[in-house]
C-alpha cells in the first residue's frame, strides 16, 4: 500500500515549457486535491475532485489543467509554465467529504 | 469550505511546555481538521473533531471547538523536540481550504 505517490519529487522547467505533475493513490479514495505551498502562503488549493470524471477549480486555478479519468490518477498539467508556478506542489486524497486527507511527499518545481 | 485562520503565526517554547495554537472561521464549521507538516514534507492528519464534538484527544494532543465562537483550538501537552513543525487547521467537506499556519518550535 503506497498511499499517495507523486513524480517527480524535483522538476526544472523553461518559461513557457509544459509539463504534467503526476499523482496517484491506492486506497481507492473518491476525493483528491492539488496544493501549491509557497513560503509564508501555506496551502493553497489549486484543482479538486470528487471522483472519476468530476472536477472543479480551487483558490488559484488559473494556469494549471486537471483531468480524473481514472479513480487512482489525478495529474496536474501545466501548458506554458511561468516564474510565478515556481513553487512545491501537494496532491492530497481521501475517502469521502468527512475523512481525513492523505498527502504526497511533494514535487519540488522551479520555473527559470 | 472556507479558509481558517491559525493564530499565532509563529510560537516558541521549552521542551516540556505546553503548546496552544488557535482557529478561527467566519462561518459555521461542519468537519475541523488538523495537520502537522514537518519541514518540506507533506502535511500528516493529527485529529478531526466534528460540529457536534466540543473536545478530544488523542495522546498528547488535545482539540476543543467552540461553535459559537467559530473556533478551534490546539494543545499539545509536554512538547518534545519532534514537535517543532508548522500545524494548520482546514475545514472538510468536499475540500479542504487552510490557513497559512502556525509554526512551532520546541527550545532545547
Amino acid at each position: 500500500n503506497a498511499g499517495v505517490t507523486q513524480t517527480p519529487k524535483f522538476q526544472v522547467l523553461k518559461t513557457g515549457q509544459s509539463m504534467t505533475l503526476q499523482c496517484a493513490q491506492d486506497m481507492n479514495h473518491e476525493y483528491m486535491s492539488w496544493y501549491r505551498q509557497d513560503p509564508g502562503m501555506g496551502l493553497r488549493l489549486i484543482h479538486y475532485s470528487v471522483g472519476a470524471g468530476i472536477t472543479d477549480q480551487g483558490e488559484v486555478p488559473n494556469g494549471y489543467n486537471v483531468s480524473r479519468s481514472t479513480t487512482e490518477d489525478f495529474p496536474l498539467r501545466l501548458l506554458s509554465a511561468a516564474p510565478s508556478q515556481t513553487s512545491v506542489y501537494f496532491c492530497a486524497s481521501s475517502y469521502n467529504r468527512r475523512t481525513e486527507a492523505f498527502f504526497g511527499q511533494g514535487t519540488r518545481l522551479t520555473v527559470v | 469550505s472556507q479558509q481558517g485562520e491559525e493564530d499565532p503565526q509563529a510560537l516558541s517554547i521549552q521542551e516540556g511546555e505546553n503548546a496552544t495554537m488557535n482557529c478561527s472561521y467566519k462561518t459555521s464549521i461542519n468537519n475541523l481538521q488538523w495537520y502537522r507538516q514537518n519541514s518540506g514534507r507533506g502535511l500528516v492528519h493529527l485529529i478531526l473533531i466534528r460540529s457536534n464534538e466540543r473536545e478530544k484527544h488523542s495522546g498528547r494532543l488535545r482539540v476543543t471547538l467552540d461553535t459559537s465562537k467559530k473556533s478551534s483550538s490546539l494543545l499539545i501537552t509536554a512538547s518534545r523536540a519532534a514537535d517543532t513543525a508548522s500545524y494548520f487547521c482546514g475545514d472538510r467537506d468536499d475540500k479542504i481550504i487552510f490557513g497559512k499556519g502556525t509554526r512551532l518550535h520546541i527550545l532545547p
